[in-house]
């Protein structure tokens, strides 16, 4: 069964500093990789998608994210982090036909 | 050119009274999933839908929650008889779609069980 983990709950990080967000996941076949921000009382945000080609791929707002299948990982990086950037992140993996699973997040808090 | 609308945004409601969750899918959308997100706790799939068909309920509660898409109107997610438990934040999202390429999200439905 697919499965997706975040093992950062919470990440603090200065406002200008780099962010690196870890996700990996477990899944069958080749995977469709998502991110996703999720802003206080409001719904989910692509940030960026991975299907095939090229494993770095670029997003919305700056981020980017790199596909890793030898360690089954899609982690999400931002080399300048905004006050603006404080959300909660959510990794996701699918496939053809497949529903989406999310992991369980990492909320990021950004420091003036 | 709306998004996804979901209303209400905030729903209380009474243990033992039903729930009602409506979802407007955007404009040339034919699929729609339901999520629900607990607090401290990622997004947990509970249906899949097209127009008139359930194509994957396997997250749906067994008893109590049911979810339809008909051919003309809003998909609805129903719970009857709601309990605490049932408090949370619910979203919708819609698709062009089956092939997983983007899906795009409501703001969401905020369930609170007195």
């Amino acid at each position: 069964a697919q499965s997706v983990t975040q093992p950062d709950i919470h990440i603090t990080v200065s406002e200008g500093a780099s962010l690196e967000l870890r996700c990996n996941y477990s899944y069958g076949a080749t995977p469709y990789l998502f991110w996703y921000v999720q802003s206080p009382g409001q719904g989910l945000q692509l940030l960026l998608k991975y299907f095939s080609g090229d494993t770095l791929v670029q997003g919305i707002k700056g981020f980017e994210a790199e596909f890793k299948r030898s360690q089954s990982s899609f982690n999400l990086r931002k080399p300048s982090v905004h006050w603006s950037d404080a959300a909660e992140y959510f990794c996701a993996v699918g496939g053809h036909g497949q529903n989406f699973v999310f992991g369980p997040g990492t909320r990021l808090s950004v420091l003036p | 050119n709306a998004g996804v609308m979901q209303n209400p945004r905030h729903l209380v409601r009474r243990r033992g009274q039903e729930a009602r969750l409506r979802c407007s899918p955007m404009k040339g959308h034919s699929h729609v999933y339901w999520y629900r997100q607990l607090p401290e706790e990622g997004l947990k799939f509970m249906v899949y839908l097209q127009k008139e068909n359930i194509i994957d309920e396997s997250g749906m509660p067994k008893e109590r929650f049911s979810a339809e898409f008909p051919k003309e109107g809003p998909s609805i997610l129903r719970i009857q008889q709601v309990v605490r438990g049932d408090s949370a934040a619910y979203f919708c999202a819609s698709s062009l779609g089956a092939e997983n390429e983007k899906l795009f999200f409501g703001s969401g439905t905020q369930l609170s069980v007195l």
